[in-house]
């Protein structure tokens, strides 16, 4: 068990350009959570996977952020056209089966847009 | 929708003293978990304790432990016998399982410093 991994860790882009974020949870979780977490507040839940399928965003997620999770393992998260208000740490969780389990985190990716 | 409001932004604590993190939340659900996890600086979050709601007794895990008022909706986090390594961001957090998605939601969170 080598926990949730998070890549890049770190990302510098300017205004305007598409990143993209991967997150490679906790071997045989099929539930899969994204957060975001700005400078001194908690996260904020962004969307959910439960295997490959997408079950619940957050208004929080504009049209411009797309998640995915194709296979049911790793899961992606892109954001187009980014703005400087979407400067954050960009957390991924995972959990086992159940809906009660523990969801673990990951060491998130910190993005900044200048 | 759930809200949860930690309403201490700091606090400091000498070591080896005893220190409690404050934490209340607002829901209409009877069945739901609350959660303490710890974030060091830069590094990644981890769970300290979890509290079922439906447990009268109070969660322990070593020298943390909490008090869980289900009537009062409060969930206070005591650490006893604070050591250097516990200084870290602490979020209390909700959360309502839900088969179609169930998402924590988060205080605002406690900064402690663990003074030598």
């Amino acid at each position: 068990d080598t926990g949730v991994s998070q890549d890049p860790r770190h990302k510098i882009t300017k205004r305007g350009q598409n990143v993209t974020f991967r997150c490679d949870p906790i071997s045989e979780h099929n539930r899969l959570y994204w957060y975001r977490q700005t400078l001194g507040q908690g996260p904020e839940f962004l969307t959910y996977f439960q295997n490959e399928a997408q079950l619940e965003k957050s208004r929080l997620l504009s049209d411009r952020f797309s998640a995915e999770r194709p296979k049911g393992s790793f899961s992606t998260l892109e954001i187009q056209r980014t703005e400087q208000g979407d400067s954050a740490m960009y957390l991924c969780a995972s959990s086992a089966r159940s809906s009660t389990d523990t969801q673990y985190f990951g060491p998130g990716t910190r993005l900044t847009v200048l | 929708a759930q809200t949860v409001t930690q309403s201490q932004p700091e606090m400091s604590v000498q070591e080896a003293e005893t220190v409690t993190l404050s934490c209340t939340y607002d829901t209409s659900e009877n069945n739901y978990y609350l959660f303490w996890y710890k974030q060091p600086p830069s590094r990644q979050m981890i769970l300290v304790i979890r509290q079922e709601a439906y447990k009268q007794q109070n969660a322990t895990e070593n020298r943390f432990s909490v008090n869980f008022q289900k009537a009062a909706k409060s969930f206070s986090l005591k650490i006893s016998d604070s050591q250097l390594g516990d200084t870290a961001m602490y979020f209390c957090a909700f959360m309502k399982p839900d088969n179609a998605g169930n998402m924590l939601t988060f205080g605002g969170g406690t900064r402690l410093m663990v003074k030598p």
